[in-house]
């Protein structure tokens, strides 16, 4: 059965440190996958998406991710964390009927 | 900024109550969803809907009833409330057919409360 696994429950970094989420994928094929976020008493963000067209790929306020087939994984990275990123994130693939989520990862930015 | 709206944002009400969360979406987007949130984990799908007049349960099995006469309009229904229905719902929209993979649209949710 297709799946994803985040790592990490809890990733707390230091503001200006990079950041690591991780995620693992089980698939038969070459899925697409997403990464979420949300932050408290909002709606749920596209971030990025992998649809096969380019391993490595960037999403909006300078988070990437690279999809690597070998490891099955498709870790969210950051160069530079800010205090704005404190939230909750979901890797997500596309199953059979809708999107299937990762239990989440909830980052902390300390100052 | 996606045009995918839920009412009420925050609802407390007491067990055995009737109540419906209404999800409506202004970009004419065929499939819709509801997932189930509860504090601190991860979505679940509990119902989806393919376009008018089509509906399916998803992962997640609910009490919650769900329709959709219309392809903007996809509410859900809790015919009588209990403590355990306590949780955040989540409704989505996409348009598979147009971007060919399956981003969703996120609402902004409705956290309910039973008391």
């Amino acid at each position: 059965a297709q799946s994803v696994t985040q790592l990490d429950s809890h990733v707390s970094v230091s503001e200006g440190t990079p950041v690591l989420l991780r995620c693992n994928y089980s698939s038969s094929y070459s899925p697409s996958l997403f990464w979420y976020v949300q932050h408290p008493n909002k709606g749920l963000q596209l971030l990025l998406k992998y649809t096969s067209a380019a391993t490595l790929v960037k999403g909006i306020n300078g988070f990437e991710a690279e999809f690597k087939k070998s490891e099955t994984s498709f870790h969210l990275t950051k160069p530079s964390a800010h205090m704005s990123d404190a939230a909750e994130y979901f890797c997500v693939y596309t199953g059979r009927r809708a999107l299937t989520f990762g239990s989440g990862t909830r980052l902390q930015v300390q100052p | 900024e996606a045009d995918i709206y839920q009412t009420p944002r925050y609802l407390v009400i007491g067990t055995g109550k009737k109540i419906t969360l209404e999800c409506s979406q202004t970009m004419g987007h065929d499939k819709m969803y509801w997932y189930q949130q509860d504090p601190g984990m991860e979505l679940h799908l509990i119902h989806y809907s393919y376009g008018v007049n089509s509906t399916e349960k998803g992962d997640l099995s609910s009490e919650s009833t769900v329709s959709r006469i219309r392809t903007e309009h996809f509410p859900l229904t809790l015919e009588s409330a209990r403590p355990s229905h306590t949780s955040q719902y989540l409704c989505a929209s996409s348009d598979p057919y147009g971007t060919g993979d399956y981003e969703q649209y996120f609402g902004p949710g409705t956290r309910l409360t039973v008391t």
